[in-house]
């Protein structure tokens, strides 16, 4: 049982590059995430999604799409990176977004930086 | 606007010490999650807290669920090193999704 796992760890890009990050999970939940993390600004959702076949946008969504073609996959691209998208980025995942069974887990994170 | 405010944002202390870290909104909580995040790792979940009043302890954690539901406080007794770490409030407010605080960045010095 691998929880959520995140690819790649580590990237650098160009501005104006393109790339997909990867989130699975292996906990049959229906819920995904994906936040970003930057210093003193805390956790900002991206996007989510309830369901295969399903996203919706969160908080910061502008230059960033994501597909959840499979349940247990969430894929977060970049087109056209910016300097402005270096961040740690987080995928989550939770069986609920109700009252305690709304416990998100994590994965461990993928530091972007964009030159 | 950050719905939820947690302070201070930083704290540094010696091993042994108490401390309270706190999480607050003028809104109320449906419910309310602590996590704590690592260096390098994603956050993981202490507590969740649905009650106004609930209190709840995890070993020397003590968690306390405002009774009017817009607050929440994090206390640490006699901390150790490994108590370190960034301690994150998460919680839904009425008509807003659920939403992460900035944060505690707590360090604890041997």
């Amino acid at each position: 049982n691998a929880g959520v796992t995140q690819t790649p760890k580590f990237r650098v890009l160009k501005t104006g590059q393109s790339m997909t990050l990867l989130c699975a999970q292996d906990m049959n939940h229906e819920y995904m995430y994906w936040y970003r993390q930057d210093p003193g600004m805390g956790l900002r959702l991206i996007h989510y999604s309830v369901g295969e076949g399903t996203t919706a946008k969160g908080e910061v969504p502008d230059g960033y799409n994501v597909s959840r073609l499979k349940k247990q996959n969430f894929l977060l691209g970049l087109e056209s990176a910016a300097p402005s998208q270096t961040s740690v980025y987080f995928c989550a995942s939770s069986y609920s977004t109700l009252g305690r069974r709304n416990e998100q887990f994590f994965g461990p994170g993928t530091r972007l930086t964009v030159l | 606007t950050q719905l939820l405010e947690q302070s201070p944002q930083f704290l540094s202390i010696q091993e042994g010490e108490n401390l309270t870290v706190y999480c607050n909104s003028s809104s109320v909580f449906s419910s309310l999650q602590w996590y704590r995040q690592e260096p390098g790792e994603g956050p993981v979940l202490l507590v969740t807290v649905v009650t106004g009043g609930e209190v709840k302890k995890l070993k020397r954690l003590t968690f306390q669920f405002g009774d009017a539901r817009k607050d929440s406080s994090l206390h640490i007794t006699a901390a150790q090193p490994g108590d370190t770490g960034l301690y994150l409030c998460r919680g839904r407010t009425s008509g807003s999704r659920l939403t992460f605080g900035e944060g505690t960045q707590l360090t604890v010095n041997p």
